[in-house]
């Protein structure tokens, strides 16, 4: 079935540095990608998404790619913040239906 | 505009015991979904409706029921709590066609003693 693969966290940066986070995922039709976050104490929410092979989705100076030859859709921000401190998931949604297939989470500290 | 709505946001039940949890949405979207959120698992489904009048099993769905009681509400329901079903329950809800994102809720959190 279809899966997705996020990297352990926690991921420790100081604030200003460049962040990666990778995801990669498994699916037998074309999904749409997605990335959520979520703050202490808060449900998820949409962070960004992309529907189709090379989109870019991008939201809040993050950005993610969606490579359908490496499978993978890494979240990117190029100067992180404090602000910023929170679990990211990464998810796929199917062609048929939006049943939501998530990772683990990567959760982000953020250090001034 | 609320979202979504998840009550009660805290719980602690004592084995054995029953309990509803509610989830209301006001956006006026066809699918509704219950997942629980345990640490270094993400979030799995335990049930989703697709539409009023239908709901369907997910990944983790013993040891629960639903109810679509209209298309604004879904409930949850454990008929005989288990301390396995300590977690944090989030309901989302989506417009249901296309690729389109799931809303969520802030999540109840849940404790069994």
């Amino acid at each position: 079935g279809d899966s997705v693969t996020q990297m352990e966290g926690p991921v420790t940066l100081s604030e200003e540095a460049f962040l990666t986070i990778n995801c990669t995922y498994t699916a037998t039709g074309y999904p749409s990608l997605f990335w959520y976050v979520q703050y202490p104490g808060e449900g998820l929410q949409l962070l960004l998404k992309a529907t189709k092979a090379d989109d870019k989705g991008s939201n809040k100076g993050f950005e993610a790619t969606y490579r359908k030859e490496t499978t993978s859709f890494h979240l990117e921000k190029g100067s992180v913040q404090v602000s910023d401190s929170a679990v990211y998931f990464c998810a796929l949604s199917d062609q048929g239906f939006q049943k939501l297939v998530f990772g683990t989470g990567t959760r982000l500290l953020v250090s001034p | 505009n609320a979202g979504v709505t998840q009550t009660p946001k805290f719980q602690v039940l004592k084995t054995g015991q029953s309990m509803t949890l509610q989830c209301a949405q006001d956006m006026n979207h066809n699918s509704m979904y219950w997942y629980r959120q345990d640490p270094g698992m993400g979030l799995r489904l335990i049930y989703y409706s697709a539409s009023e009048g239908t709901t369907d099993k997910g990944e983790v769905p013993n040891g629960y029921n639903v109810s679509r009681l209209n298309k604004r509400e879904f409930s949850l329901r454990l008929e005989s709590a288990a301390p396995s079903q300590t977690s944090v329950y989030f309901c989302a809800s989506t417009v249901g066609e296309g690729h389109q994102p799931q809303h969520f809720g802030d999540g109840t959190r849940l404790s069994i003693l």
